[in-house]
């Protein structure tokens, strides 16, 4: 069964410090990897796209990076900044047909001044 | 550019009352979804449309149908709302299967 597991559940840091969040996957066979970010009460919005063949995808002060051998990836961000509090979800898709991507349960980041 | 647009975005039922969310996408997307996302759970997929005049279940069907009226839009109905449906429900949609969603904003329903 195709699983995402995102971790930690939630995380607390001060502004202007770094973070870093995680995406462990079984997806298989493997398309794509997304990040998302979900401001309360507001749908999800896509940060970061990445394939197979990529390692690294930068979006701003948003850094994600793929293991595709381990099936892990990680999101960092840099310098964080109160507006970055929101729910980060990872989403994996397959190749093959399949219409449907995988959705992690998503990382609650709050960002204290 | 609207992209997709949820409505209502609040709701308050009765249980036993039936309602339609209503979805509508203006970008010409091939599949949409219907999500509900309740708290420590994630986004659970209801049902999709994978292309127009299609629809399939997902992993919560029960309780729920839904209606692909034309390649822009795709309602959920709750034909007797329960406390249990009680959640927010994201409407999405998409190019293809390993295309990026988008979403709506969301209809928050709440079932007394």
């Amino acid at each position: 069964k195709n699983q995402v597991e995102q971790s930690p559940q939630s995380l607390i840091i001060l502004e202007g410090k770094n973070c870093t969040l995680q995406c462990n996957y079984t997806v298989s066979p493997f398309s794509n990897l997304r990040w998302y970010k979900q401001d309360t009460g507001r749908g999800p919005v896509s940060l970061t796209i990445m394939t197979f063949s990529e390692n690294t995808k930068s979006n701003g002060r948003y850094t994600a990076t793929l293991d595709a051998d381990t099936k892990q990836s990680s999101l960092h961000i840099t310098a964080s900044q109160l507006s970055d509090s929101a729910s980060y979800i990872c989403v994996v898709s397959a190749r093959g047909g399949s219409y449907i991507p995988t959705f992690g349960r998503g990382t609650s980041l709050i960002v204290h001044p | 550019n609207a992209g997709v647009t949820q409505t209502p975005k609040f709701q308050v039922l009765k249980t036993g009352q039936s309602m339609t969310l209503q979805c509508a996408q203006d970008m010409n997307h091939n599949s949409m979804y219907w999500y509900r996302q309740d708290p420590g759970m994630g986004l659970r997929l209801i049902y999709y449309s994978a292309s127009e005049g299609t629809t399939d279940k997902g992993e919560v069907p029960n309780g729920y149908n839904v209606s692909r009226l034309n390649k822009r839009e795709f309602s959920l109905r709750l034909e007797s709302a329960a406390p249990s449906q009680t959640s927010v429900y994201f409407c999405a949609s998409s190019d293809s299967g390993t295309a990026g969603y988008t979403f709506g904003s969301g209809t928050r329903l709440t079932v007394v």
